[in-house]
């Protein structure tokens, strides 16, 4: 069974300073990762993923976030937070198996960004 | 680009009442999924589909159903609503093959009185 955890449901920076999401999964087969963002009353959209290829993955937004197998770690970062990175951002693992390729979500946290 | 729609952005039932939720995608994408968001629990998948007539249970599937007749059409039924299943409801299609991205659409806010 695959797991996610997202530590700290809130998180709270000041704009320009540095964002980081933490988020270590749990998988019995080498995962595929992702981060998504949410914005108010909307769907989710993909910031970022691993599939096996670089460590470091680049995203959207200036966004990355580094696969670290020892750790068994899929941070989130940015150097310097804008005011539109407020949102609600959450990690998700797949194990690539089974008909649909399922994703198991992390429960989210949400970014604050404050002047 | 995909296109995920949603039939509703904001529902409200009685309990007992029988509710549909659509959801259409245009990307031809043989994998559907419906999820239920709450505050602190993330996103928890309810049914999925690979394929049209297929459909296999997620993780919390009690007092849902769903139905998939047309590949771009996948939806979710509460049999009877109840207040429990207040909530953001999110549906997600994907390409078939593993490291694709699940697309979502905007999400119904279902409210059942």
């Amino acid at each position: 069974a695959q797991s996610v955890t997202q530590l700290g449901s809130h998180v709270s920076v000041s704009e320009g300073a540095l964002v980081l999401l933490r988020c270590n999964y749990s998988s019995s087969v080498p995962p595929y990762l992702f981060w998504y963002v949410q914005y108010p009353n909307q769907g989710l959209q993909l910031l970022l993923k691993y599939t096996s290829a670089a460590t470091l993955v680049k995203g959207i937004n200036g966004f990355e976030a580094e696969f670290k197998k020892s750790e068994t770690s899929f941070h989130l970062t940015k150097p310097s937070a804008h005011m539109s990175d407020a949102a609600e951002y959450f990690c998700a693992v797949s194990d690539g198996t089974g008909g649909g390729n399922k994703l198991t979500f992390g429960t989210g946290t949400q970014l604050k960004v404050e002047l | 680009d995909v296109k995920v729609t949603q039939s509703s952005r904001y529902l409200v039932k009685r309990t007992g009442e029988k509710v549909f939720l659509e959801c259409v995608q245009d990307m031809d994408h043989e994998n559907m999924f419906w999820y239920r968001q709450d505050p602190g629990l993330g996103l928890r998948l309810i049914y999925f589909s690979y394929d049209v007539k297929m459909k296999e249970k997620g993780d919390i599937p009690e007092g849902y159903s769903v139905s998939r007749e047309k590949k771009e059409r996948f939806s979710l039924i509460l049999e009877s609503a109840s207040t429990n299943q207040t909530s953001m409801y999110l549906c997600a299609t994907k390409k078939l093959g593993s490291t694709d991205t699940q697309y979502f659409g905007p999400g119904t806010r279902l409210t059942v009185l």
